[in-house]
């Protein structure tokens, strides 16, 4: 089935700092993903879409200065949270398609990012 | 942001039961999923649902997606320890510039006494 590989899967980083997160599709072509972000017993919250070549389109309330996107390729999205603060400690999730439209979401593993 | 509603929030039976669970929607989907998240980890597919009166097993779950395209229901029987977990509803809005966003539900978190 199709894979969703997500590093780091924790990264504990201090105030003012970035962070990069990878994610990739391992044995799929994914001109689509989304990063999302998961506060403790909370749902899963879609931040961004991720797009192949072009520039990420973004949920409203979140920072598009703040959580860089970059798709690079066609299994690649990294998000960077750029001078991270405590209250950007979340569990972010990564999730992509196969090129085949009719195809369900696969998940990533997730990052545990935890700002001191 | 938008949200399904899921119900009902926590769970707690025994083992062998059977369990129900469910999300509405204001909104119609062209899609309906369920996940199972476990601690620290990412969800995990369950069960898709393409279309409206669709019914659909996966072992010992069946979910389907409502007439209406606004509601579904997930039915696992027998419940066993492994089970455990929290279990998501997930709707795929319709409309080109919506394709492949989801919509999440509260979470349904299940607890199994053996």
């Amino acid at each position: 089935g199709a894979v969703v590989s997500q590093h780091p899967s924790r990264v504990i980083c201090k105030s003012g700092t970035s962070v990069k997160i990878e994610c990739r599709s391992l044995d799929f072509q994914a001109t689509t993903m989304f990063w999302y972000r998961q506060f403790p017993k909370q749902s899963l919250m879609l931040m961004a879409t991720s797009n192949e070549g072009s520039k990420a389109t973004y949920e409203q309330g979140v920072e598009k200065d703040k959580f860089l996107i970059n798709h690079a390729s066609l299994t690649l999205s990294t998000l960077t949270v750029t001078s991270a603060h405590p209250e950007d400690s979340s569990f972010y999730i990564c999730s992509a398609r196969d090129r085949g439209m009719g195809s369900p979401l696969h998940f990533g593993n997730g990052t545990r990012l935890t700002v001191t | 942001g938008q949200q399904l509603n899921q119900s009902p929030q926590s769970m707690f039976i025994q083992e062998g039961e059977d369990v129900s669970m469910n999300c509405t929607s204001s909104s119609i989907f062209n899609t309906w999923l369920w996940y199972k998240q476990e601690p620290g980890e990412g969800p995990v597919l369950l069960i898709a649902l393409y279309k409206a009166g669709e019914l659909t097993s996966n072992g010992r779950l069946t979910a389907q997606f409502g007439i209406t395209r606004k509601d579904s229901f997930l039915n696992i029987s027998a419940s066993i320890p492994s089970d455990v977990g929290i279990y998501f509803c997930a709707g795929q809005l319709t409309g080109s510039s919506n394709t492949g966003k989801l919509i999440f539900g509260q979470g349904t978190t299940l607890q199994v006494k053996p």
